[in-house]
């Protein structure tokens, strides 16, 4: 396994428009998460899955968010009418199940919307 | 509420010198975990250390070294004899135990840059 891979690496739209982002995981992590990381900033939770199960959404995450992990393997992170306010780098990473375990990270999509 | 603070938005050190960054931490939780993660300009995430709150020992690991402090909240990151392909975005982050969701809370970060 490669590590986790996501896709596209970047993507630049118009307002108004919706967007797709795609992750792959380590094939034996169970969780996964998507993050928000906007110029000089750490990156900023926004929700997590374990297996299939959404279990944790934060409050950046508007209603035009949407996110699925369908069978528990790939995850896709839906953003729609975009805003130019939603321009930033997402990330994904995943990590084994289990209290401190570390969590790699994909190389992220950077979202530009002009 | 858990916070972490990166209070260094920048350093700047020369090829050889040693450079230390500061983390400080905040949380109410009595078993949590601290971590620290490299930023090359590639964007990827970089996974460099973890430790627990019942684990005080610091920790060297080649030219790293990490020095925890429960008493100061304190989590401090030592780079020994710096080298330019020690730059990029280092940044600290808590993940609190009680939650188990694995969720990471990170500060700031703090941009290294090694000169030669």
């Amino acid at each position: 396994d490669t590590g986790v891979s996501q896709d596209p690496r970047h993507k630049i739209t118009k307002r108004g428009q919706n967007v797709t982002f795609r992750c792959d995981p380590i094939s034996e992590h169970n969780r996964l998460y998507w993050y928000r990381q906007t110029l000089g900033q750490g990156p900023e939770f926004l929700t997590y899955f374990q297996n299939e199960a959404q279990l944790e959404k934060s409050r950046l995450l508007s209603d035009r968010f949407s996110a699925e992990r369908p069978k528990g393997s790939f995850s896709t992170l839906e953003i729609q009418r975009t805003e130019q306010g939603d321009s930033a780098m997402y990330l994904c990473a995943s990590s084994s199940t289990g209290a401190g375990e570390e969590a790699f990270f994909g190389q992220g999509t950077r979202l530009t919307v002009v | 509420a858990q916070k972490v603070t990166q209070a260094q938005t920048e350093i700047s050190v020369v090829e050889k010198e040693d450079v230390t960054l500061d983390c400080v931490y905040e949380t109410r939780d009595t078993t949590y975990y601290l971590f620290w993660y490299k930023q090359p300009p590639s964007g990827e995430l970089v996974f460099l250390i973890r430790r627990n709150s019942f684990d005080e020992q610091n920790e060297i690991s080649g030219r790293y070294s990490w020095n925890f402090q429960k008493s100061t909240s304190s989590f401090n990151f030592t780079i020994t004899a710096s080298q330019v392909v020690d730059s990029a975005v280092y940044f600290c982050a808590l993940n609190g135990g009680s939650s188990n969701t694995g969720k990471l809370i990170f500060g700031q970060g703090t941009t290294l840059q090694v000169k030669p």
